[in-house]
């Protein structure tokens, strides 16, 4: 399974670092997703790592002010989240896989003044 | 940025057959595997069909999917009362190197 942390509420302009916890598989064989889902709206992938660590790719709605990062040996993945905007407000879901199998249950992150 | 378009929303009755369409374009579903998901507000979503036409362990064979071309559909027969939740398509598209989500359908079960 999947578990995020670190949501919360933040002002524009501000940082929040979310953290997903991942258990019963092996979590350096797989790559790793960020999707959201912001009040009312669809989902919306945000970010992709691969099992290394060494592709990486972003959405173009935050390419620049967003970081996915991975730590194989805690089996923990990371989105590094910067000078956040109001369109950022959403519920951030961790997910394994290419085939994005598993959900968790995601963090809300909300971005108000 | 690359667009998947699915109706805004369908309906039918019980035990019903329905077909809810995904399209793209030759860079995302015309050149790779399509997924499709169910998402009940409030819960993680579910993923339903893999590569296509593929169905992870546990999913009833009620819901089948296909692709032709740079369209993608899935069908759900023998509708049930608790179908009734959003259902999403995804791809990766090559142009741009991004996943790509359709807007989402809202199945209503009369």
């Amino acid at each position: 399974q999947v578990v995020e942390s670190g949501g919360g509420l933040v002002k524009p302009g501000g940082s929040l670092r979310l953290s997903c916890a991942a258990s019963g598989f092996t979590f350096s064989s797989y790559n790793m997703n960020w999707v959201r889902q912001a009040p009312g709206r669809g989902l919306e992938w945000v970010s992709s790592i691969s099992g290394s660590g060494s592709d990486i790719y972003y959405a173009g709605s935050v390419k620049g002010r967003f970081t996915i990062s991975r730590d194989n040996a805690k089996n923990s993945l990371y989105l590094q989240m910067n000078a956040l905007r109001v369109e950022d407000t959403a519920v951030y879901h961790c997910v394994r896989d290419a085939n994005l199998d598993h959900w968790g249950q995601g963090t809300l992150v909300t971005v108000s003044s | 940025q690359p667009e998947l378009t699915q109706p805004p929303s369908t309906s039918a009755t019980p035990g019903q057959r329905v077909t809810i369409s995904c399209s793209g374009s030759t860079s995302n579903i015309g050149t790779n595997s399509v997924t499709w998901f169910q998402h009940l507000p409030g819960t993680a979503p579910k993923l339903l069909i893999y590569y296509n036409d593929q169905r992870p362990s546990g999913v009833p064979d009620r819901f089948s999917g296909s692709k032709s071309g740079t369209s993608a559909s899935l069908a759900i027969s023998g509708l049930q009362s608790d179908d009734e939740a959003d259902y999403y398509c995804a791809t990766w598209d090559d142009s741009v190197n991004v996943r790509v989500f359709g807007g989402g359908t809202k199945l209503t079960v009369l």
